[in-house]
Parts: structure tokens; sequence; C-alpha cells
């Protein structure tokens, strides 16, 4: 199993750019969770999808993030208009379940400039 | 609403032992422990849910007073591999209503 895809690795982008990160999660996990990870505001959760339908999105921090999971297989986490402030790790994991071990994808490094 | 942990760092020998808490203000349903190594991803250590029941690792052991709203994560004999940060996450209500709030880590240094 190849575990939880995310891409890009890493990605540099100037203030106002759009940015799209991109999750696989594991296939037959149908509970899917997206988090940002700084140093001030430790590891938080922005969404989580369950059988591809949003069911809690509190943890988006305003509407330049929006997040969508066409299917059981792939995600999306959008930021646009970027900002400096949104300069961190962002980390995908998938489950069973929501009471369940999540697996956390390697993380995409977003730096804006 | 974040959950406390304590401490915040912990600084070891290899082979002794330590205890990492977490507590919440609110009612828990669950709590999670991951540990994340420097440039890593979080790792699954265990889930203890409200009831008594756990998933995880037989290395790894921990409890749950669902009382005081209170998990500890204990570490015997330590090794240098367990060296990271540590992560309590809670879950408030039951049925996947919420997702997990993590707190702010507990960093756990083992020394040769």
């Amino acid at each position: 199993d190849a575990g939880v895809i995310q891409s890009p690795r890493h990605e540099v982008t100037e203030m106002g750019q759009e940015v799209t990160l991109r999750c696989k999660p594991i296939s037959g996990h149908n509970s899917l969770f997206w988090y940002r990870q700084t140093m001030m505001r430790g590891l938080e959760l922005l969404i989580y999808f369950n059988n591809n339908v949003p069911i809690d999105d509190s943890g988006m921090p305003e509407d330049r993030f929006s997040a969508k999971m066409p299917n059981a297989s792939f995600s999306t986490l959008k930021i646009q208009p970027s900002e400096p402030r949104d300069s961190a790790v962002y980390f995908c994991a998938s489950s069973v379940g929501i009471s369940y071990e999540q697996y956390f994808g390697p993380g995409t490094r977003l730096t804006v400039t | 609403q974040q959950p406390v942990q304590s401490p915040q760092a912990v600084i070891l020998r290899e082979g002794e032992d330590a205890v990492i808490n977490c507590s919440s203000s609110k009612a828990l349903y669950s709590v999670h422990w991951y540990r994340q190594k420097h440039g890593e991803a979080p790792v699954f250590l265990m889930i203890l849910l409200k009831g008594g029941e756990q998933k995880g690792h037989e290395k790894i052991s921990a409890s749950f007073n669902e009382k005081k709203q209170q998990s500890s994560l204990y570490l015997t004999a330590s090794q240098l591999s367990y060296s990271g940060t540590y992560f309590c996450g809670t879950e408030y209500s039951g049925g996947g209503a919420d997702g997990l709030t993590f707190g702010k880590g507990t960093h756990l240094i083992i020394q040769p």
C-alpha cells in the first residue's frame, strides 16, 4: 500500500496567488482529514470528510480556504488568494472512521512570500 | 477547545520512564495519541475510547479517566527511538460528528 499521497511536497508562491494542495487517501478509507501545522498554533484540523461529504469545516480559517472531495480517491484544499500567514505544513490523513487510526500523508510545506 | 498537555518537554536518559498527560475541560468520547519526529508526519500510537476500549500498539500503554477528563501515556524503559513530539487528540462526541482537536504537544528527548 502506498499510503496517503500528497502533492506537491513543497510549494513556494507569492501573496495573492491561488494554491491547490492535493491528497489521495488510502484505498478503502472513507474518512479524510486536512490539518495545518505551525509552530505557533500546533496541529489544527481544518476540515473532515466522511464518505466524500464534509462533516466538520469549523476549522477552516476563512473564506479564502475551500476543500472538495469529488470522489473517494481524491481531495483538494485550495487557498485563494494566499497570504504570508498561510505558510505552514498542510497534512492530509485518512482512516476507516473518525474513532480509528489516522494515517497521515507526508505533508505539503507551503511558503507564501 | 484545545486539550492541555503536560509537561511541555522532557529530557530522559535511555532506559528511564516518562508519563505524558492530556487533560480536557470538556467531556471526552475518545483520546488519540500520536508521535511525530522532526520533519515527518505524525504516526498513530493509541486510541482510548469512552467505556474502556483501547486500540493501539502492544508496547505502548495509556490510561483514560473519563471522570477527570484526562488521559496519560506511559513510556517505560525508553529507547532512543522514542524521541519526538507526542500529541494527544481529543474527540468530544462519538459517531463522527466532530474531528480531533490536538494539544500543543510534548517534546521528548532521549539521551544515550
